[in-house]
């Protein structure tokens, strides 16, 4: 079935550091993808997304690319800040369908 | 409203009790979603809305859940004879709807604890 993969947290960094956060999936046809990110005590937002294969999505400094030899969308940022502390989502859409599938969030903390 | 607003963000209810839940999504949003997270989880689909008829409701985990929609206004989450696994985030989230890949906005989400 339709599923989606992220790596594991706590993901715990230093200010400055580069960060990656791991994503695949599995879907039947021709998904949409998305990283969703969730700052404490506060709703989901959408960090960025990306449509079809190769393209690039960004926001905020964050970066992930639609790889559908890999079947990933890896989540990227070259310099984290403590504001970036959050739990990460990562998310597909199928497109004649309207349900999200979700991974089961990445928590990212930043010390200063 | 500028965003989607639920309500109550924090209840607590005794095992057994009924409860129900409240969403108002964007005006103007025809497609209405409501997730449970449970805590360190991700976010389990419950039901989808289009419009005020639910076409995917495949994620209710039992018969003592239920949901209802008003034209393409508020919606209603109702959990009957709470257990304790009931306790979790409740999710809500509101799209312009159709097919499209416009992505969700979420509401802040209720947080149900059952004792």
């Amino acid at each position: 079935g339709d599923s989606v993969t992220q790596m594991e947290g706590p993901v715990t960094l230093s200010e400055e550091a580069f960060l990656t956060i791991n994503c695949t999936y599995t879907a039947t046809g021709y998904p949409s993808l998305f990283w969703y990110v969730q700052y404490p005590g506060e709703g989901l937002q959408l960090l960025l997304k990306a449509t079809k294969a190769d393209d690039k999505g960004s926001n905020k400094g964050f970066e992930a690319t639609y790889r559908k030899e890999t079947t990933s969308f890896h989540l990227e940022k070259g310099s984290v800040q403590v504001s970036d502390s959050a739990v990460y989502f990562c998310a597909l859409l199928l497109y004649n369908f309207n349900k999200f599938y979700f991974g089961s969030g990445t928590k990212l903390n930043v010390k200063p | 409203g500028a965003g989607v607003s639920q309500s109550p963000s924090n209840k607590v209810t005794e095992k057994g009790k009924d409860v129900e839940l409240r969403c108002d999504p964007i005006s103007g949003h025809t497609a209405l979603y409501w997730y449970r997270q449970r805590l360190g989880q991700g976010l389990e689909f419950l039901i989808y809305f289009q419009g005020n008829s639910a076409p995917d409701k495949s994620g209710l985990p039992s018969d003592r859940f239920s949901a209802e929609r008003t034209g393409e206004s508020v919606s209603t989450l109702t959990i009957q004879r709470t257990q304790q696994e009931d306790s979790a985030v409740y999710l809500c989230a509101s799209s312009p709807g159709g097919q499209g890949d416009y992505g969700y906005t979420f509401g802040s989400g209720t947080r149900l604890t059952v004792v």
